[in-house]
């Protein structure tokens, strides 16, 4: 089985701080690692997955695999980035395709 | 192009009534996925359709909770009996391709009172 764990569930920053938001996991197999985020009011979407290793609105995060980890990363946070961020699991074998979410973390940008 | 669709974003029932929970995926999307998040835990997939056919229903809480996707089009997931702890936010997805991303919906609010 599978598990996605998120430490914080509240990271308060001021804007142009750096930011890291934690997720750890444990699986067995080899997981495809995902960042979802939720903006106030909108549905929940992709962020960004780890295989794609791209940057999005500035945000990168690694898999870490000897850490079991996948911090999410953004050096200089802007107050649009407050939002709920889900980091996810998915096996990347043929078992199945469902989802395993962390609890979240909220993370606030003050001015 | 219209992203999933969830239908009705907020129910409000009393405990022991029926309640019906519709999403349309994307257009052209075999792969269908109900989650759930209920109060304070994390959001939990609940079953996995491609296509009519149920590929995954092992986080299907219990007999209360039915779900179809007849014709492989819009899925539907009944809950009856509804009991308090069914309140939450339930969450429809849908992917397609071999990238297999999932999409949301932006979820019904479920209260059972």
């Amino acid at each position: 089985a599978q598990r996605v764990t998120q430490p914080e569930k509240l990271l308060s920053v001021f804007k142009g701080a750096p930011v890291e938001l934690k997720c750890n996991y444990s699986y067995s197999g080899s997981p495809e690692l995902f960042w979802y985020v939720q903006y106030s009011r909108q549905r929940l979407q992709l962020l960004l997955r780890h295989i794609s290793r791209e940057s999005i609105k500035g945000f990168t995060a690694d898999l870490n695999k000897g850490e079991t980890s996948f911090h999410l990363k953004k050096p200089f946070a802007q107050e649009e980035d407050s939002a709920m961020y889900y980091c996810a699991l998915r096996p990347l074998n043929n078992a199945g395709n469902m989802l395993t979410f962390g609890g979240g973390t909220r993370l606030m940008v003050k001015p | 192009e219209a992203g999933v669709t969830q239908f009705p974003s907020h129910s409000v029932i009393e405990k022991g009534q029926t309640v019906t929970l519709r999403c349309d995926p994307i257009s052209g999307h075999d792969n269908l996925y109900w989650y759930r998040r209920v109060m304070g835990k994390e959001i939990k997939f609940l079953l996995h359709f491609v296509k009519e056919s149920k590929q995954d229903e092992s986080g299907m809480p219990n007999n209360r909770f039915l779900a179809e996707r007849t014709g492989g089009t819009y899925s539907t997931l009944k809950v009856q009996p509804a009991e308090l702890e069914d309140s939450g936010v339930y969450f429809c997805a849908s992917s397609q391709g071999r990238k297999n991303i999932q999409y949301f919906g932006a979820g019904t609010r479920l209260s059972v009172l």
